[in-house]
């Protein structure tokens, strides 16, 4: 079976720039999440959706970021513009919806914001 | 508010060597307990979890048992082996929400 995809893997970008995270989780899976990685401050949930709808996006650092899943086979997490700062591992992850179902998570993309 | 603190690292340790890895908690509510890992180059996996006191979590030769009077949720493997070479999470989810709170990670590095 497929697993979580993430696109790209890396991303090299100048500080200002519009970045696009894209993701697809595992079919027939109804709960999807955002995290983000830093050596400071471990992993963080940004935000995560329930059968498409944002249920919790108190993560989200500020305004800069935004998140979408248009569809339950899409999502896509939006930093414009982006700073230096925003520099980490971000990591998609999809579960059947429950607090008792793991979450399977992608590779992950390494964001570098010059 | 919730949280996980784990135990500093990076570990570094031989072939079939015994492995704890100390995770505590703070939880507004009755939480659920997890221990995910994560292979060089890949995302998270969940290896085990428990959600009541006294409940044992295994997989792969690991266990984990929760302690509510402690607030802990201690990883051990008996015997490690080069390929549990991984940075280990612990985790807790609150109240039934699938909102998942991380420890920082530990890194293990298991040398044959």
């Amino acid at each position: 079976d497929a697993g979580v995809i993430q696109s790209p893997r890396h991303e090299v970008t100048e500080m200002g720039q519009e970045v696009t995270l894209r993701c697809k989780p595992i079919s027939g899976h109804n709960s999807l999440f955002w995290y983000r990685q830093t050596m400071m401050r471990g992993l963080e949930l940004l935000i995560y959706f329930n059968n498409n709808v944002p249920i919790d996006d108190s993560g989200m650092p500020e305004d800069r970021f935004s998140a979408k899943m248009p569809n339950a086979s899409f999502s896509t997490l939006k930093i414009q513009p982006s700073e230096p700062r925003d520099s980490a591992v971000y990591f998609c992850a999809s579960s059947l919806r429950g607090f008792l179902q793991p979450q399977h998570f992608g590779d992950g993309t390494r964001l570098s914001i010059l | 508010g919730d949280s996980v603190t784990q135990m500093e690292g990076p570990v570094t340790l031989s072939e079939e060597a015994f492995l704890t890895i100390n995770c505590t908690y703070t939880a507004t509510g009755y939480p659920s307990l997890f221990w995910y890992v994560q292979y060089p180059g890949e995302g998270l996996q969940l290896l085990l979890k428990a959600t009541k006191a006294d409940d044992k979590g295994s997989n792969k030769g690991f266990e984990a048992t929760y302690r509510k009077e402690t607030t802990s949720f201690h990883l051990e493997k008996g015997s490690v082996q080069v390929s549990d070479s991984a940075v280990y999470f612990c985790a807790l989810s609150v109240g039934g929400s699938e909102k998942l709170v991380f420890g920082k990670g530990m890194k293990l590095t298991v040398n044959p």
